[in-house]
């Protein structure tokens, strides 16, 4: 089944410990992207990649490092978290000038 | 800065009724957009998508109507059924995409 796969999909942590979401695909789409939902501000992008080695920010991107050493997985790395950064995240996939498809998403909680 | 917004948080339609929902843009040079719907507890799943050199497009039970003269996208879902309930969200761009805040669509039996 072609899908987007985040782990984990909850989390509480605390301040300044650091986490890691995964992201995997497995659709050979070149194309992945983060993206945090946010209560009243709708979905807005993080990170993306056009392709293995080659990320870029997208509108929030403070507080955030991603990697792209392989096709299918997009890890979002939060090396310092705050509680700014409690949310909804979504990543996503698609070949590039198509439609994108999410994972199911990831509630991070940060006490 | 540039934007995409929806005109109402919440639609409620009875099933059975065609229900339209509305989004507005602020970028005249947008030329994709795509709508979303998105269930509880899940992600973002793609209905439709447009781009400028239309002006409508037709999927199964779902229009999307483009006017670039007002910046406006409308979502025309006919003969809703309770599980069409859902927000749905408007958004514009291929790589950088600017999502609008979403409508969430309440439909009763």
């Amino acid at each position: 089944e072609a899908q987007v796969t985040q782990n984990p999909r909850y989390l509480i942590t605390v301040t300044g410990k650091k986490l890691t979401v995964t992201c995997s695909q497995n659709m050979n789409h070149e194309y992945m992207s983060w993206y945090r939902q946010d209560p009243g501000l709708g979905l807005r992008q993080i990170y993306y990649s056009m392709n293995v080695e080659v990320t870029d920010k997208g509108d929030v991107p403070e507080g955030y490092k991603v990697s792209r050493k392989e096709k299918r997985n997009f890890p979002l790395i939060l090396e310092s978290p705050s509680p700014n950064q409690t949310s909804l995240y979504f990543c996503a996939s698609s070949i590039i000038g198509e439609p994108q498809h999410f994972g199911d998403g990831t509630r991070l909680s940060i006490l | 800065g540039e934007s995409v917004g929806l005109h109402l948080p919440t639609l409620s339609v009875q099933e059975g009724d065609n229900s339209i929902i509305n989004c507005a843009y602020s970028n005249s040079a947008s030329d994709y957009f795509i709508w979303y719907k998105q269930e509880s507890g899940k992600g973002p799943q793609f209905i439709i998508d447009i781009r400028s050199n239309m002006d409508k497009r037709q999927g199964q039970r779902v229009t999307v109507l483009l006017n670039k003269t007002v910046k406006h996208l409308s979502l025309q879902i006919a003969a809703t059924q309770p599980g069409d309930s859902a927000v749905y969200f408007c958004a514009e761009g291929f790589q950088k995409l600017v999502f609008g805040t979403g409508t969430r669509l309440l439909v009763s039996p």
